[in-house]
């Protein structure tokens, strides 16, 4: 139950192409989803987040589109480019809850 | 740059030996994380500490250990390496818990993370 599913794997996007990015979780206690962009030699670094009390956020070119009644979220990334290589981690937090659960991540490549 | 600092940020020592991750949070930050990320176990959350006190605690081994000082730096210590704890060790922070302390605290989520600490066990 404490899990966060996220597929697929690996991506491989055209530049200017979209990127998307699934994550599903099963713990109807979350209440924070947050994306994470992690470079090669480099920590995670918060992209965008979400609470369940909206369906979508956007900034810039990054959007998550949230579906509560299915418990899933998803990255969109809109207008890929080769700057935007690098692994995507989905995680999830309840506001009470001890800690951070992350997805297993998703290596993106946007080719030239 | 996160404003979160770790070190060192390679560490290369065999097997039975045991070492010492330090980990300073950004500037006002209260609560500090540990993160182990490995290649086929991903991010995995170890513990967290807020202002000094162990305040949630995930799949860490007992033979890690963690505090947090008055100063509100972090350090993580691991014991009796074993191969398999080869890996990146990542701190995070972030501003704290809102609400008090009791069961209706709540956590600040974002997280800001360090640069890592790549442990290499031989």
């Amino acid at each position: 139950q404490q899990q966060v599913k996220q597929s697929p794997q690996s991506l491989i996007v055209q530049k200017g192409g979209i990127s998307i990015i699934n994550c599903a979780y099963e713990n109807t206690a979350f209440d924070y989803f947050p994306w994470y962009q992690q470079f090669p030699g480099k920590g995670p670094a918060l992209l965008i987040a979400i609470r369940p009390d909206v369906s979508e956020k956007k900034e810039g070119r990054f959007t998550i589109s949230f579906n509560k009644s299915a418990k899933q979220f998803s990255l969109h990334i809109m207008d890929s480019q080769p700057g935007d290589s690098a692994t995507y981690f989905c995680a999830a937090r309840s506001s009470y809850g001890q800690n951070f659960v992350f997805g297993p991540g998703t290596r993106l490549s946007v080719l030239p | 740059d996160s404003g979160v600092t770790q070190t060192p940020k390679h560490l290369i020592t065999a097997t039975g030996q045991r070492v010492t991750l330090r980990c300073s949070p950004r500037s006002g930050d209260l609560s500090v994380y540990w993160y182990q990320q490995s290649l086929d176990q991903g991010l995995q959350f170890l513990i967290q500490y807020y202002n000094g006190e162990e305040r949630a605690k995930g799949n860490i081994l007992e033979r890690f250990s963690a505090q947090q000082f008055p100063d509100l730096h972090s350090e993580l210590n691991l014991s009796s390496l074993e191969l398999g704890d080869s890996a990146l060790y990542f701190c995070a922070s972030s501003v704290g818990i809102i609400g008090g302390r009791g069961l209706k605290s709540k956590n600040q989520e974002t997280q800001y993370f360090g640069p890592g600490t790549r442990l290499l066990v031989l």
